[in-house]
């Protein structure tokens, strides 16, 4: 059974960078049949599709948050990582991460916090 | 921006049939997949390529998609089928842009 669970600092002052870890449990990243997502979830708001990698590298992200994102991938060790720069107040949410097979979502991390706040 | 439009609410009684619609000008050509999410927790894939069920997901939940509206119903609603609903879709340019809809509140009384 594939398990994926989030990793990073709970708190973010604005202007900073969130980093965030997604580790991958019961399956290889680099299988080559998915691609490997963030998702979040604003508080008491609706998903968003932040992007996803290949585990070759081959990033795709949401054209809204382009210029501030980047996707990762260690297959070294089983991980793929979120790194969002310059973040404001709006950039709180829950952070998911997600197993894709096209557009089936079907295994995802428990998802985790993130406050931005001086 | 693609946008994919859900209305905010469906409620129905118990034993009752939900519908709940996806519009997106892409549907005709893309898939369309549907995720519950219950109150603190990650969201669940319900239906995927616009009506195949996954493994585990009850049969009373099912979709359809016909032209710029992919439908979910939810035949014979459950309490515990009261949650929040998403579609999920990417946009015609063939460059990996997925979006969610804007999320359907699901109350059952």
């Amino acid at each position: 059974q594939v398990q994926l669970q989030e990793s990073g600092p709970g708190l973010v002052k604005p202007s900073q960078t969130l980093s965030l870890t997604c580790t991958v449990s019961g399956g290889s990243i680099s299988s080559g049949d998915y691609y490997w997502s963030w998702i979040r979830q604003p508080p008491g708001k609706g998903l968003e599709w932040i992007g996803y990698i290949y585990y070759s590298g081959s990033t795709y992200y949401n054209p809204s948050l382009k210029s501030r994102v980047t996707i990762s991938v260690d297959t070294s060790k089983n991980q793929f990582s979120l790194k969002l720069s310059s973040v404001t107040a709006a950039d709180t949410a829950v952070y998911y991460c997600a197993r894709a097979f096209g557009g089936s979502l079907a295994y995802w991390g428990q998802g985790t916090l993130v406050t931005v706040s001086s | 921006s693609y946008e994919l439009t859900q209305p905010p609410s469906v409620s129905v009684s118990p034993g009752q049939t939900a519908r709940i619609t996806c519009s997106g000008d892409a549907l005709p050509k893309k898939y369309a997949y549907w995720y519950q999410q219950k109150s603190g927790q990650a969201p669940v894939l319900v239906i995927y390529e616009d009506s195949k069920r996954p493994s585990g997901i009850p049969e009373r939940f099912s979709g359809s998609s016909s032209g710029t509206m992919a439908t979910l119903t939810i035949s014979g609603a459950q309490v515990e089928d009261e949650a929040d609903y998403y579609c999920y879709s990417t946009d015609s340019s063939g460059n990996h842009r997925y979006v969610f809809g804007t999320g359907t509140k699901v109350t059952v009384l």
